[in-house]
């Protein structure tokens, strides 16, 4: 089972609303990513986690706050996000043990700020 | 610097029709692996193979087969016969060892494939 599940699949949010996205995983992977993909674009990394603990953040405004509550699960946290923010945003997972292992992504969550 | 470029940005193929994907890549490291991932219409990044660089033999799933070549630093990947379900986007992608038992995505910017019925 390769599943990586996201929550909610669709989500519109104003310029002063707070939400989250959620990732889930059971396949006991202990390396977790989140990436942001803009229409007609290749995804684009934003944080790694591993074993719970943030290893990269590529520059990602403080607006978007990331979460790893256990090994299963993964949060993005949102607050006052820009209409430029509207993207396709794709959560992935990986056993975390080697350097190149494959990542298995989720369906991710379509975000619009209005 | 890593770099993996996908210079056909659409293809449209009638069903049955065979068609390759290109990738070429550009990277200084000895060890590293290659991906291809489907991405339809309903956005989830489907995984299709990895490759290691140490690896060139070529590999065929069903009507998916990947050439490899470390020589043209390419690794394309065709379909053969294809189907109205093939239709999406095909990203090629180099893996960045980034530490932690983690690694990081360089994506090409993908081909739009539609197959037309």
């Amino acid at each position: 089972d390769t599943e990586v599940t996201q929550t909610p699949k669709h989500l519109v949010m104003g310029m002063t609303n707070k939400k989250s996205l959620k990732c889930e995983q059971h396949m006991g992977h202990r390396a977790m990513y989140w990436y942001k993909q803009k229409a007609k674009k290749p995804p684009e990394l934003m944080f790694v986690y591993s074993y719970e603990k943030l290893s990269i953040n590529e520059s990602v405004p403080s607006r978007f706050s990331p979460e790893c509550p256990n090994s299963s699960l993964l949060n993005l946290h949102l607050h006052a996000l820009q209409p430029e923010d509207s993207a396709l945003y794709l959560c992935a997972s990986s056993q975390g043990r080697g350097d190149w292992e494959t990542q298995y992504f989720g369906p991710g969550t379509r975000l619009l700020v209005l | 610097a890593q770099k993996v470029t996908q210079a056909q940005t659409e293809i449209s193929v009638v069903e049955k029709e065979d068609v390759t994907l290109d990738c070429v890549y550009e990277t200084r490291d000895t060890t590293y692996y290659l991906f291809w991932y489907k991405q339809p219409p309903s956005g989830e990044l489907v995984f299709l193979i990895r490759r290691n660089s140490f690896d060139e033999q070529n590999e065929i799933s069903g009507r998916y087969s990947w050439n490899f070549q470390k020589s043209t630093s390419s690794f394309n990947f065709t379909i053969t016969a294809s189907q109205v379900v093939d239709s999406a986007v095909y990203f090629c992608a180099l893996s960045e060892a980034v530490g932690g038992a983690t690694n990081k995505l360089i994506f090409g910017t993908g081909t739009l494939l539609a197959v037309q019925p």
